[in-house]
């Protein structure tokens, strides 16, 4: 069964900073990825999503996230965070399973100060 | 925009109680989801569902069960509530039919088992 890996359970930076979140998957074969947000008091919702072609692959809010295959990894990243940043991040991958499935990381809670 | 509407934001029920979460969604969507989401833990699979009356087990099902009698309701039954099933519960829903869909979730229902 795949796993994924977050590598941070908490993030805490200052307002301007730059963010990267690490994520690995445990799959050989091939995977979607995703990253959600959860805002606080809110649902989770998509930031970006990696199916195919270019592996820099760009998402609501100035987000976005490279896709290196050799490294099992799918790590989001933003140059500049905002204090609306703060929320909890998610990676997930879909293993190649016809029903859509999704295995989740365990999240990493980012808390920017202003 | 698609719309997962989960019956309930908050509930408390007491141990031994059968438990009944619903979701709605108003997409057409085929497959549909149950994830339970603790601290620490991230998002775990309960159940799916691909089809009417159709369910398939994710990684956790143990002390639960699911109905899909109509395409657009897939309910979550705690059969006999217990207090580790104290949680968040989300549902979501997508379109397989549809290539890179993402999953779309609903606002959660924070159930409390006393």
């Amino acid at each position: 069964a795949q796993s994924v890996s977050q590598h941070n359970h908490h993030v805490i930076l200052s307002e301007a900073a730059s963010l990267e979140l690490g994520c690995n998957y445990s799959y050989g074969g091939t995977v979607n990825l995703f990253w959600y947000v959860q805002y606080p008091g809110q649902h989770l919702q998509l930031l970006l999503k990696y199916f195919s072609g270019d592996p820099l692959v760009k998402g609501i809010k100035g987000f976005e996230a490279e896709f290196i295959k050799s490294k099992f990894s799918f790590n989001l990243r933003k140059p500049s965070v905002q204090w609306s940043d703060t929320a909890e991040y998610f990676c997930a991958v879909n293993a190649g399973s016809g029903y859509s499935t999704l295995t989740f990381g365990k999240g990493t809670m980012l808390l920017v100060s202003p | 925009d698609v719309k997962v509407t989960q019956s309930s934001r908050y509930l408390v029920k007491r141990t031994g109680e059968k438990v009944f979460l619903e979701c709605v969604q108003d997409m057409d969507h085929e497959n549909m989801f149950w994830y339970r989401q603790d601290p620490g833990l991230g998002l775990r699979l309960i159940y799916f569902s691909y089809d009417v009356k159709m369910k398939e087990k994710g990684d956790i099902p143990e002390g639960y069960s699911v109905s899909r009698e109509k395409k657009e309701r897939f309910s979550l039954i705690l059969e006999s509530a217990s207090t580790n099933q104290t949680s968040m519960y989300l549902c979501a829903s997508t379109d397989p039919r549809t290539s890179n869909q993402p999953q779309h979730f609903g606002d959660g229902t924070r159930l409390s088992i006393l």
